[in-house]
């Protein structure tokens, strides 16, 4: 069984710094994805980056970036340059690559504050 | 915007009333899925859909009943509910069941209270 650990319930951060979420996970499956996503106080979860454990390179995307540690079993998020904006439960999910894997498992989330 | 658009927003309803959740994606996606986000409590999955076929119930109770009668639409029929089943109902959509298409977009979900 897959299981997310998200151990920070809530993280807080001054504006224009950087922050780093983590999140550790725990698999049996040879291949699988990782995510996160972004949600806001108005309920929408927001998908912010992929990293499948067979890529060569950690994703990025804009502000986002994904440090995934295979042999440790992390994939933390870092956010570069926080705003205001940025306020929100992040949530870190994972699904086994092939076979079913339209199912994610989510962790219990962070909530992060960006102060100004 | 994400493409994926559920109403309502917010419903109240009591214990014997019957009503619809609705989702609808604009993204040509192939996968639906209901979730249920209870408060300090991780995203359960509730059903998944693939082209129209129903791939996944996760143990759900019967007084929630989805159907798909395409690709782009998504209901949650609820009946007989009781005061726990008080929650954010979330939709979302993928293109495919295999990553990296199996990312999944979200709509901005049905906030329920039950009566």
């Amino acid at each position: 069984a897959q299981k997310i650990t998200q151990t920070q319930p809530g993280m807080f951060v001054q504006e224009k710094e950087a922050v780093t979420l983590d999140c550790t996970y725990d698999t049996s499956d040879p291949s699988y994805g990782l995510f996160w996503y972004k949600q806001p106080s108005s309920g929408e979860m927001i998908f912010l980056i992929y990293q499948g454990s067979y890529d060569q390179q950690n994703a990025t995307e804009g502000r986002y970036s994904l440090n995934f540690q295979k042999a440790r079993k992390s994939a933390n998020l870092v956010i570069s340059a926080s705003q205001l904006g940025d306020s929100a439960m992040y949530f870190c999910a994972m699904s086994p690559r092939w076979g079913g894997s339209e199912k994610l498992v989510f962790g219990k989330g962070t909530k992060l504050t960006v102060n100004p | 915007e994400t493409g994926v658009t559920q109403t309502p927003r917010h419903l109240v309803m009591g214990m014997t009333n019957k009503k619809s959740l609705k989702c609808e994606q604009h993204l040509g996606h192939n996968a639906m899925y209901w979730y249920k986000q209870s408060a300090k409590k991780p995203l359960e999955l509730m059903f998944v859909y693939n082209f129209k076929e129903q791939t996944e119930n996760n143990s759900v109770p019967s007084r929630f009943s989805p159907e798909c009668p395409n690709s782009s639409h998504l209901f949650l029929h609820l009946h007989t509910l009781q005061p726990e089943d008080s929650a954010l109902y979330l939709c979302a959509s993928s293109q495919g069941s295999q990553a990296p298409k199996n990312i999944q977009y979200f709509g901005a979900g049905t906030r329920l209270s039950v009566l």
